[in-house]
């Protein structure tokens, strides 16, 4: 199974600034996946990051919001943009490496002050 | 939106089995039914997916109605560490999104 890594595992960032997660994988995979998780809540899919083509994002989220790069088959990376207190959320990315079956990073815990 | 329905918990008692029911009355014929689960503090686990057939894997059985509008996830001795958010997810076949519910929330006590 994949081993996936993300860094950083926790930050706290001031209103209005940004953030870049990492999201690094031990093997090439073709699609990886961004999620949000607000506190207490389920997953979100944010977008679906692909090797060489721009990023397909969900109703809700925006590139100006989340920009995402991918620049090679093993690693990606999420922005989060003119940060508010509203994007205090998990972020999780995963990939799908065996056919149906995702693999998830350990996440990333944003609080936005 | 999640297209399945689940219950928002459940309690088992430690080593007796544990049965987790999911309805899902819009799939279609060539979606496949999914089951992960979050422990706390982690990000989510792939715990087994099927199409029509039964499926058993190391972790847990995976039982489909015959008409495939619900299934159940059966694990077979529920340990302290299988208490988890499980979350039932109907989806197209490989490399598909997945539209994670509210899931059932499993509480094991000793």
């Amino acid at each position: 199974s994949a081993v996936i890594s993300q860094k950083p595992s926790r930050d706290i960032c001031q209103r209005g600034t940004s953030l870049t997660i990492q999201c690094q994988v031990d093997s090439q995979v073709t699609m990886m996946f961004w999620y949000r998780q607000q506190p207490g809540q389920s997953l979100t899919l944010i977008a679906t990051a692909n090797q060489g083509s721009e990023a397909t994002y969900e109703s809700g989220f925006v590139i100006d919001k989340f920009p995402i790069s991918r620049p090679n088959l093993t690693f990606s990376t999420l922005t989060v943009s003119n940060m508010s207190p509203e994007d205090s959320s998990i972020y999780l990315c995963s990939v799908e490496e065996q056919y149906n079956e995702q693999f998830f990073g350990p996440g990333t815990r944003l609080t936005v002050l | 939106d999640a297209k399945t329905t689940q219950p928002n918990s459940m309690e088992s008692n430690e080593e007796e089995p544990v049965h987790l029911p999911c309805n899902h009355s819009t799939i279609s014929g060539t979606d496949y039914i999914h089951w992960y689960r979050q422990l706390p503090s982690q990000g989510p686990e792939y715990v087994i997916h099927g199409l029509t057939s039964n499926v058993n894997n190391r972790m847990a059985s995976l039982a489909i109605a015959e008409d495939r509008k619900s299934s159940t996830l059966i694990l077979h001795r529920a340990t302290l560490r299988d208490a988890a958010v499980y979350y039932c997810i109907q989806s197209g076949a490989g490399f598909q999104k997945l539209v994670f519910g509210t899931g059932t929330r499993l509480l094991v006590s000793p």
